[in-house]
């Protein structure tokens, strides 16, 4: 299995452009999380979705972050419009929630907003 | 709410011995974790222990579970300076049936020749 792979790695954009980040989990998998992580604030969960349906979107900062998954395979989190303060390296993990709850990571994308 | 604490720094020499300690809030977590991130990496999970166990050992690690304090450590015998990285704990909330983990803000172990 390939793992949870997101997209892109890094990207670089300036304040108040929209951000897309990807994510495609393991197949198989029916549990979906979006973490940030900062030097800051550590991990933080964003949002997490079970069997595509977003289940605690407490952890998104504001309205200008938004989380789709539109099929098991796939989702978004799209931030609108950006800010310096979003710089982070956003990670997306998912997981077969019946085994233990282990959770396996993808390898990040970093943003940076100037 | 739920909270976990690590400290954020350690440093050992290596072939010693690293202890990396956590404390957490939950006393109905049913799973706590260890897992490590590698620069550039995501995390993965290094080792679990279900809350009835005291002790896990696996290999290098040794895993020790106080339920009465919320006090997890993980030992990492003969350290090596492959085993420098961030070290996570987590604990998993609602039971562990969710899947969903509250993660201290990690540990860094440096490893010096």
């Amino acid at each position: 299995d390939a793992g949870v792979i997101q997209s892109p790695r890094h990207e670089v954009t300036e304040m108040g452009q929209e951000v897309t980040l990807r994510c495609k989990p393991i197949s198989g998998h029916n549990s979906l999380f979006w973490y940030r992580q900062t030097m800051m604030r550590g991990l933080e969960l964003l949002i997490y979705f079970n069997n595509n349906v977003p289940i605690d979107d407490s952890g998104m900062p504001e309205d200008r972050f938004s989380a789709k998954m539109p099929n098991a395979s796939f989702s978004t989190l799209k931030i609108q419009p950006s800010e310096p303060r979003d710089s982070a390296v956003y990670f997306c993990a998912s997981s077969f929630v019946q085994v233990g709850g282990e959770l396996f990571f993808g390898e990040g994308s970093r943003l940076t907003v100037l | 709410g739920e909270d976990v604490e690590q400290s954020l720094f350690l440093s050992v020499r290596e072939g010693d011995s690293s202890v990396i300690n956590c404390t957490y809030t939950d006393s109905s977590s049913t799973y706590l974790y260890w897992y490590k991130q590698e620069p550039g990496a995501g995390l993965q999970l290094l080792t679990y222990i279900f809350s009835n166990m005291d002790m896990k050992q696996d290999q290098r690690l040794t895993v020790l579970l106080n339920k009465k304090d919320k006090h997890l450590s993980l030992r990492i015998a003969d350290t090596q300076t492959g085993d420098s990285a961030i070290y996570f704990c987590a604990e998993s909330i609602y039971g562990g049936s969710q899947g969903n983990l509250i993660f201290g803000k990690g540990t860094k172990l440096s490893v010096k020749p």
